[in-house]
């Protein structure tokens, strides 16, 4: 069954540090991989995605995630963390074929930057 | 451009009455999707539409109807709302020329009761 999973609920970091939220990922064939932030009482916005090329991809507001096919991991990073990142993070990964357009979420990660 | 609309943005309703849920788009999206979000359960697929007149059950569509009848709408109505149905509700699109990322409204925060 194709999967994906957030393995941490929180990740807690000190302002100016580097962060990581951790993905992996369990799907049939090329994975298209998305990272999507929630700030409370608001939707979800897309921060980056991988779909072929380079392991490092680079998205919005500092983002990188690094694409890991042995791993089959999609780990969001930022080199410094900032205290307005605190916000809910989903790994996400498109399923199915491609004329529908469907994702599969994880459950989210809590990230709290502390000044 | 408005985005992903959503209407309302909370609404409270008994055990049993019926409601709907209007998810308007103006960026000419084929796709578009209704999400449940409960804590800890990440967001989970409801129903979904490929096109103006179509319709598909996503991983939770029990409880829920859909329909498309203008390519810039999506509704999601209950018939008969249960307590389990409490729930922020999301809608999302995406065009279908570039199936990637999908582009989710503010949300509806339902509580029945």
């Amino acid at each position: 069954a194709q999967s994906v999973a957030q393995p941490e609920d929180q990740v807690n970091v000190a302002e100016g540090n580097p962060l990581t939220v951790k993905c992996t990922y369990s799907v049939s064939g090329n994975p298209y991989l998305f990272w999507y932030v929630q700030y409370p009482n608001r939707g979800l916005q897309f921060l980056l995605k991988y779909i072929t090329g380079d392991n490092l991809v680079k998205g919005s507001y500092g983002f990188e995630a690094e694409f890991n096919k042995s791993q089959t991991s999609f780990h969001l990073k930022k080199p410094s963390a900032l205290v307005s990142d605190s916000a809910l993070y989903f790994c996400a990964v498109r399923v199915g074929s491609s004329n529908t357009g469907k994702l599969i979420f994880g459950q989210g990660t809590t990230l709290q930057v502390k000044p | 451009n408005a985005g992903v609309t959503q209407t309302p943005k909370f609404r409270v309703l008994k055990t049993g009455q019926s409601m709907t849920l209007l998810c308007a788009q103006d960026m000419n999206h084929e796709y578009m999707y209704w999400y449940r979000q409960d804590p800890g359960m990440g967001l989970r697929l409801i129903h979904y539409s490929v096109g103006e007149g179509t319709t598909a059950k996503g991983e939770v569509p029990d409880g829920y109807n859909v329909s498309r009848l203008k390519k810039q709408n999506f509704l999601l109505g209950l018939e008969s709302a249960a307590p389990s149905q409490t729930s922020v509700y999301f809608c999302a699109s995406t065009s279908a020329g570039q199936t990637y990322e999908q582009y989710f409204g503010p949300g509806t925060r339902l509580t029945v009761t």
